[in-house]
């Protein structure tokens, strides 16, 4: 079965500019989460959506955003961009069951956003 | 969520078990331990979980002591691919799919 498809998987912006990407993800996955990983911070979490509503969110700035429709599809927008932002963007769908055995979380290959 | 800590970074020769250590000793009773990997630009692979018993899978065993403040990610017989960053997490299942990544092991595969 085909894995988490996250578009495009490399993109440059201008700062001030506003950037929108894309998680598509495993079939019959509902919960889909978004991660930023930079080479000083790490791997952090942005903010989980399940069933279209955001369940949780991590410690970004609103210009950090997200939606999910109704076929489970994820995009996350970040605004104004800043040279900051500069970072691989990851997808992450699960079931979103939280019983043992279905709480496993796969990842796309990341989209990698340079800001300039 | 509770803390993990691990080496920053290991080596292991091919063909041998690589066994990756994670203090968890903040664990509380009702947290998994999880593993993931990520190789160079790829995104995060999941390996294993456990409770408290020790698992298998076909890519790695879980050791948990009894105690649960620590467990063992044994790859068994290691190949250059399994060169990546690994990182042990605990996480609560009553709770949403937010994951607390560390900074991680990286594992070097020797020839």
């Amino acid at each position: 079965k085909a894995g988490v498809t996250q578009t495009p998987r490399y993109l440059i912006k201008t700062r001030g500019q506003q950037v929108t990407l894309s998680c598509s993800p495993i079939s019959g996955h509902r919960s889909v989460s978004w991660y930023q990983q930079t080479p000083g911070q790490g791997l952090q979490f942005l903010f989980e959506y399940f069933s279209e509503t955001q369940r949780n969110k991590g410690n970004f700035p609103g210009r950090f955003s997200g939606r999910q429709f109704s076929n489970s599809r994820s995009e996350m927008n970040v605004s104004t961009l800043e040279l900051g932002d500069s970072a691989l963007y990851l997808c992450a769908s699960s079931l979103g069951d939280n019983r043992p055995g279905y709480t496993e979380a796969f990842f796309g290959q990341g989209t990698r956003l340079t800001v300039v | 969520d509770a803390k993990t800590t691990q080496p920053t970074s290991m080596d292991c020769a091919e063909g041998r078990a690589a066994n990756l250590p994670c203090n968890h000793s903040t664990i509380s009773g009702n947290e998994y331990v999880y593993w993931y990997r990520q190789i160079h630009s790829q995104g995060p692979q999941y390996i294993i979980h456990g409770l408290k018993n020790n698992e298998t899978n076909e890519m790695a065993s879980l050791i948990i002591t009894e105690d649960r403040k620590s467990s063992t990610l044994i790859l068994p017989h290691a190949t250059l691919r399994d060169t990546a960053v690994y990182y042990c997490i605990v996480r609560m299942l009553n709770r949403d799919d937010k994951i607390i990544f560390g900074k991680g092991t990286r594992l070097h595969i020797l020839p």
